[in-house]
């Protein structure tokens, strides 16, 4: 299985400064149609997962544009420009470029 | 508004079977791969299994092939998902969802507690 790999595991900011976490994957996640299957997932406390980036820079309707993704191949970052408090949550990745599809560990976003 | 609504959960005990179900509203069930994702307590995200529209194709995650079976009834805008010989690993809140690898809206249920336990 390819395995998604994130850090940290835990970030504590500070509101209004911004975030970033990174995912590697075992294999490329790139594919011959095009397209990079590497989704970023939030999770706020007690809530479902929420996609809010797939295709690694795509931002789903009604993501706030503080939240983007880069990367290519094995390598793949989330940012969030300021953040706000109802960021808080845990952030997983999620590769679907082989099966199984996979998600990383998580990582939980805390304000300081 | 586009809803997911997962029932079905519960306790069982080992060994035992559940059935869980997934109801579909406002999006046109039928156009999309639809996919069952769980998480064990204070654990991560696990895609269990995935189902092509027309439930051609279907997906399993290797420790639930021949235990789990994936479904769906399209004039019942309806996914299930069937749990047979269920071990205490299988405990999860089951998410059901449109399959999230597809460049489209993602919608996600709040999902269904399984408890696997004597």
């Amino acid at each position: 299985d390819v395995v998604m790999t994130q850090s940290p595991l835990s970030l504590p900011v500070t509101l209004g400064q911004p975030a970033s976490i990174s995912c590697r994957s075992s294999q490329s996640l790139e594919n011959s149609d095009g397209n990079t299957y590497l989704h970023w997932f939030q999770q706020r406390p007690g809530q479902s997962p929420r996609r809010l980036i797939y295709g690694v820079s795509y931002r789903d309707s009604g993501v706030p544009d503080r939240f983007s993704g880069s990367g290519s191949g094995t390598d793949f970052t989330l940012k969030i420009s300021r953040v706000e408090a109802e960021d808080v949550g845990v952030y997983y990745c999620m590769q679907g470029r082989h099966w199984p599809n996979t998600f990383g560990q998580g990582t939980k976003v805390e304000i300081k | 508004e586009v809803q997911l609504v997962e029932s079905g959960g519960g306790l069982v005990q080992p060994g035992g079977s559940l059935t869980l179900s997934c109801a579909a509203s406002t999006f046109t069930f039928s156009t999309y791969w639809m996919t069952w994702v769980r998480q064990a307590p204070g654990r991560g995200l696990e895609y269990v299994a995935n189902i092509k529209q027309d439930g051609s194709e279907k997906q399993y995650l290797d420790s639930v092939k021949g235990r789990f079976t994936i479904s769906r009834d399209n004039a019942k805008n309806s996914l299930y998902l069937q749990m047979n010989s269920l071990r205490a690993e299988d405990t999860a809140v089951y998410y059901c969802a449109k399959d999230p690898n597809h460049f489209d809206e993602n919608v996600w249920g709040q999902g269904t507690t399984v408890t696997v336990s004597s």
